[in-house]
């Protein structure tokens, strides 16, 4: 078993709808956890994280935790066909090193 | 601050020759990252310091990789001798010990290995 699980896509959402994106973890004591979104040729770059079960929100967008069920979502509404990317989700272990484990990624396609 | 900084942004070179990866971390991070990206495995750790100890080299594949970090602002990945399955795209990647272990992505290596 991987230890951040993605399911890879591509998730094709119309301009205009909610994007779900999920991801689930293995490691239980966990404690941080990251989305992360990566253009085409192009380095990650952070979107939003979230420490505590439930939601967080960040203007378009909406990182969910639940912690007993070790999953993580990302929300996006209003997609834009911008917004078209692969979503990484990252997990930090239980001790606060900065090592961040990857999931191999969504891929979203918003179509105009 | 003009980011994490690595070179060279692309190497094509042949079996068997040393490649040599450098990263410039923003200052102030103490923590480092060297993470590797294919299509098939997607993006691995492999290697890790704070404050330029080297704390976690577990995924480094094997002995013909080796990293440095003699110094706050500089940082080398060393691959001798390459293979063509080493061909993936590198990233440095560094981090503040306090807040959030927010992660900021250098530009990224690409290596083909022929």
């Amino acid at each position: 078993q991987k230890e951040v699980e993605q399911n890879s896509g591509p998730l094709s959402v119309p301009e205009g709808a909610i994007a779900s994106l999920n991801c689930t973890y293995s490691d239980r004591g966990s404690q941080s956890f990251f989305w992360y979104r990566q253009y085409s040729g192009k380095s990650p770059e952070l979107i939003m994280f979230i420490y505590s079960n439930g939601d967080k929100e960040d203007g378009r967008f909406t990182a969910q935790l639940n912690k007993a069920s070790q999953y993580v979502s990302l929300l996006i509404r209003d997609s834009q066909p911008s917004d078209s990317a692969t979503y990484l989700c990252a997990v930090g272990g239980a001790s606060n090193t900065g090592k961040l484990i990857f999931g191999q990624g969504t891929t979203l396609q918003v179509k105009p | 601050d003009a980011g994490v900084i690595q070179s060279p942004r692309h190497e094509v070179t042949e079996m068997g020759q040393e490649v040599t990866l450098r990263c410039k971390p923003i200052s102030g991070h103490n923590s480092l990252f060297w993470y590797r990206q294919t299509m098939m495995r997607g993006l691995e750790l492999l290697i890790y310091f704070n404050n330029n100890v080297p704390i976690d080299d577990s995924g480094m594949p094997e002995d013909r990789f080796s990293a440095k970090m003699p110094n706050a602002s500089f940082s080398t990945l060393k691959i001798q001798p390459s293979e063509p399955r080493d061909s993936a795209v590198y990233f440095c990647a560094g981090g503040a010990s306090s807040g959030a272990n927010v992660l900021t992505f250098g530009a990224g290596s690409r290596l083909t290995v022929l």
